[in-house]
């Protein structure tokens, strides 16, 4: 399976900053998703990077907030904007395989 | 919209016991996955499925997927301290890499020595 690496593992923002994820993926991937995982909760997708075109929103995320590039088939970045402590998560990059889906180890941001 | 519903929330076993993990759903999926995690790990596949009623083995990991295509099951024989950890289930609609997951809310796992 694809092997996912996540950047940065961690970080300690202030509020109304912004905060860019690197999700790098060894090899060329159709379908690449991001996740956001509060708190002692499961993984809610956040939207599909799409590469080449807009990334697909699900309800109650807009692009505003989680900014997504896919400029190819083996990177993307999700951005979170003007942060507030709510937005305290992990967050997930994912890749879609025949074989499943595979995860990286995920971004843990905490907003001060 | 499609939820998965995992219980209990948390799951005590002594090391060596075996244990159980249902997950159910009011929709149908086409495959059911299982995910563990480990704290700051993303979540790891353990088993897909992708046939009603296919069991599935993975060493000490055994998983059913339900032939109403709304549960499925996960079995731990003989646990060990490293299975500590938090299993998660989902379900996919449509088979393949293009079809998103939906996620039950997970069953933490502990182990006791």
């Amino acid at each position: 399976s694809a092997v996912i690496s996540q950047k940065p593992s961690r970080d300690i923002c202030q509020r109304g900053t912004s905060l860019t994820i690197q999700c790098q993926v060894d090899s060329q991937v159709t379908m690449m998703f991001w996740y956001r995982q509060q708190p002692g909760q499961s993984l809610t997708l956040i939207a599909t990077a799409n590469q080449g075109s807009e990334a697909t929103y699900e309800s109650g995320f807009v692009i505003d907030k989680f900014p997504i590039s896919r400029p190819n088939l083996t990177f993307s970045t999700l951005t979170v904007s003007n942060m507030s402590p709510e937005d305290s998560s992990i967050y997930l990059c994912s890749v879609g395989q025949v074989t499943g889906y595979t995860f990286g180890s995920g971004t843990r941001l905490t907003v001060v | 919209g499609q939820q998965l519903n995992q219980s209990p929330q948390s799951m005590f076993i002594q090391e060596g016991e075996d244990v159980s993990m249902n997950c159910t759903s009011s929709s149908i999926f086409n495959t059911w996955l299982w995910y563990k995690q480990d704290p700051g790990e993303g979540p790891v596949l353990l088993i897909a499925l992708y046939k009603a009623g296919e069991l599935t083995s993975n060493g000490r990991l055994t998983a059913q997927f339900g032939i109403t295509r709304k549960d499925s099951f996960l079995n731990i024989s003989a646990s060990i301290p490293s299975d500590v950890g938090i299993y998660f289930c989902a379900g996919q609609l449509l088979a393949g890499a293009n079809s998103k997951l939906t996620f039950g809310k997970g069953i933490t796992l502990s182990v006791r020595p």
